[in-house]
């Protein structure tokens, strides 16, 4: 079965772009998770969906950053405008039903370099 | 809230060396799971085990063993006969039900084992 997949995998922009990240869960999990890692702060959960509904968002940064999830199979993070500290590389993680008791399940990663 | 503390931030072994990661995690929940994900130079999060708060029975899967203690708030990661295929960067992490499935992870342990 296919795990979750990010794209793209790597992205370079300057400051300023739109940046648009990727990700489609594992098929049949109801749960979503967008996460930012940086040596600074490491693993952060920046927001989470339960059944493409957004339920946690109190981890996003600032107002240039938004996230949505228009069906159960695909959700995407925007950054815009982008600036050179969104530098990170962001994980899309799903799981089953979003309990505690469940696993989440991580992407690849999208390595982010704004300029 | 909770918190998860890896305080080791790199080990560095030679090969057949064990090596134990250690993990204390704080939290007023009496219902939590714990977990330990890997991260490959290759960047993706690989998820290892999963243990719930009323399960201190240790675990052992291959090379790797797990010691929960709820005495001390620990669940350390050990890996014995250590391989260069295990250097990574380990992470502890933790949920709670007050918190659903938000993960909160430890800072990471960098293992690097040597030939």
């Amino acid at each position: 079965d296919a795990g979750v997949i990010q794209s793209p995998r790597h992205e370079v922009t300057e400051m300023g772009q739109e940046v648009t990240l990727r990700c489609k869960p594992i098929s049949g999990h109801n749960s979503l998770f967008w996460y930012r890692q940086t040596m600074m702060r490491g693993l952060e959960l920046l927001i989470y969906f339960n059944n493409n509904v957004p339920i946690d968002d109190s981890g996003m940064p600032e107002d240039r950053f938004s996230a949505k999830m228009p069906n159960a199979s695909f959700s995407t993070l925007k950054i815009q405008p982008s600036e050179p500290r969104d530098s990170a590389v962001y994980f899309c993680a799903s799981s089953s039903r979003g309990a505690m008791t469940d696993t989440q399940y991580f992407g690849p990663g999208t390595r982010l370099t704004v300029l | 809230a909770q918190k998860v503390t890896q305080a080791q931030t790199e080990i560095s072994v030679v090969e057949k060396e064990d090596v134990t990661l250690d993990c204390v995690y704080e939290t007023r929940d009496t219902t939590y799971y714990l977990f330990w994900y890997k991260q490959p130079p290759s960047g993706e999060l690989v998820f290892l085990i999963r243990r719930n708060s009323f399960d201190e029975q240790n675990e052992i899967s291959g090379r790797y063993s797990w010691n929960f203690q709820k005495s001390t708030s620990s669940f350390n990661f050990t890996i014995t006969a250590s391989q260069v295929v295990d250097s990574a960067v380990y992470f502890c992490a933790l949920t709670i039900k007050a918190a659903g499935n938000k993960l909160t992870f430890g800072g990471g342990t960098r293992v690097l084992v040597k030939p």
